[in-house]
């Protein structure tokens, strides 16, 4: 059974620019969730999209967009991009909610 | 709001037992968990709790809940160097929609 498969693996983009990460969940997994990992922040929490509805958002600005597609491939998009938002972008799928969530290897962005 | 607290740093040496503890503050979590992320990977689900269960054993791996202290603990038993990595404790938000994640505990493995 495929894994989460998260691409790019590693992206450098400029300050300014905007950048737009893929996930492909688990087969049959309609929860798709994104979160944020940073040295000094942790993991943090972006949103939730279930059968192509958002559910649930984090607390980040609105340059930090999303969606899923019929397909339940989810995409996310970063505009205006700034140093701060370097980070490992990770996906995870489930099954449906209150299910422990599988993750991809996630995509390494760097600012500069 | 929900919130894990974990300790930062964990050191064993290679043979020993490790105990990684986490304290939560939502009770009504269906199932707590513990996840682990190697250098340069994505977590890895290592483990999950029913939120009626005390214990839980699987293979090395033992995970103690105490509901009334909101408190969980992973143990490691015959820690080997390749269990060093960062360990997250998580629960799930009410609707069930987002994993709070500790800020992760690093074990360090010595031979």
């Amino acid at each position: 059974k495929a894994g989460v498969t998260q691409t790019p693996r590693y992206l450098i983009k400029t300050r300014g620019q905007q950048v737009t990460l893929s996930c492909s969940p688990i087969s049959g997994h309609r929860s798709v969730s994104w979160y944020q990992q940073t040295p000094g922040q942790g993991l943090q929490f972006l949103f939730e999209y279930f059968s192509e509805t958002q559910r649930n958002k984090g607390n980040f600005p609105g340059r930090f967009s999303g969606r899923q597609f019929s397909n339940s491939r989810s995409e996310m998009n970063v505009s205006t991009l700034e140093l701060g938002d370097s980070a490992l972008y990770l996906c995870a799928s489930a099954p449906t909610e209150n299910y422990g969530y599988t993750f991809g290897s996630g995509t390494r962005l760097t600012v500069v | 709001g929900e919130d894990v607290e974990q300790s930062l740093f964990l050191s064993v040496r290679e043979g020993d037992s490790s105990v990684i503890n986490c304290t939560y503050t939502d009770s009504s979590s269906t199932y707590l968990y513990w996840y682990k992320q190697e250098p340069g990977a994505g977590l890895q689900l290592l483990t999950y709790i029913f939120s009626n269960m005390d214990m839980k054993q699987d293979q090395r791996l033992t995970v103690l809940l105490n509901k009334k202290d909101k408190h969980l603990s992973l143990r490691i038993a015959d820690t080997q160097t390749g269990d060093s990595a960062i360990y997250f404790c998580a629960e799930f938000n009410q609707a069930g929609t987002a994993l709070i994640f500790g800020k992760g505990t690093t074990l360090s493995v010595s031979s």
